[in-house]
């Protein structure tokens, strides 16, 4: 089984809809969670934070259920700027506490028509 | 805004040379990264670097790969002997606490 596993897509939607994007994670010691966005050959940039209690900012929600080892993304009134690759990322503490490295799903492909 | 920097931006370099990948991290953090993508699939993690060693390397860091923190500012990730399945994009990170990475724009590696 996957680490992180997340539908690929790709998502095609028009501007000004909303889309959700999932993902689970196989390993329930899993410490963090985050959305980046990763454009086309560019390097992954944080979207954001993921909270247990769940968290908003601007158009993005993310949620996150920990019993079910679930992530989601919500996207509302996309922009033709929100075209790109979705990650969804968690660390697991590895051996030394401070290793904290990320562990990335394949992403899931956004393309946005006007 | 503070970033990380990566030289070369691509590389391309013959089957079974060595190559060198430079990295300047944000001079304030003390945890350092190397990420490799294959072109059309998931960024996979290869080492972490703290406190001038390895904290931890994936199956993919084998005795051909090594990290250096030659000077306390670069930090190279060295190929000795490049296959032509190490073409990547190489991404370099790094943070401060947490959470608060920063990749690098990565350096593109082609083997021919």
């Amino acid at each position: 089984r996957k680490e992180v596993e997340q539908d690929p897509g790709p998502f095609n939607v028009p501007e000004g809809a909303t889309v959700a994007f999932n993902c689970t994670y196989s390993n329930s010691a899993s410490q963090s969670f985050f959305w980046y966005r990763q454009d086309c050959r560019k390097e992954p940039k944080l979207l954001m934070s993921v909270y247990s209690s769940g968290n908003e900012d601007g158009r993005f929600t993310a949620q996150l259920n920990r019993a079910s080892q679930y992530i989601s993304l919500l996207i509302r009134d996309s922009k033709l700027s929100d075209s790109a690759t979705y990650l969804c990322v968690v660390t697991i503490t590895g051996y030394m506490e401070y290793g904290n490295k990320l562990v990335f799903g394949a992403g899931t492909i956004l393309r946005v028509k006007s | 805004e503070p970033e990380v920097t990566q030289t070369p931006s691509h590389q391309v370099t013959q089957m079974g040379q060595e190559v060198i990948l430079r990295c300047v991290p944000i001079s304030n953090h003390l945890y350092f990264y190397w990420y490799r993508q294959i072109l059309g699939q998931k960024v996979e993690f290869l080492v972490s670097f703290y406190n001038n060693e390895i904290s931890e390397k994936s199956e993919i860091f084998d005795d051909q790969f090594s990290v250096e923190r030659p000077d306390g500012s670069n930090f190279t990730l060295k190929i000795r002997s490049t296959k032509l399945e190490d073409s990547a994009m190489y991404f370099c990170a790094s943070r401060q606490g947490p959470s608060g990475y920063t990749f690098g724009s990565g350096t593109r590696l082609t083997v021919v």
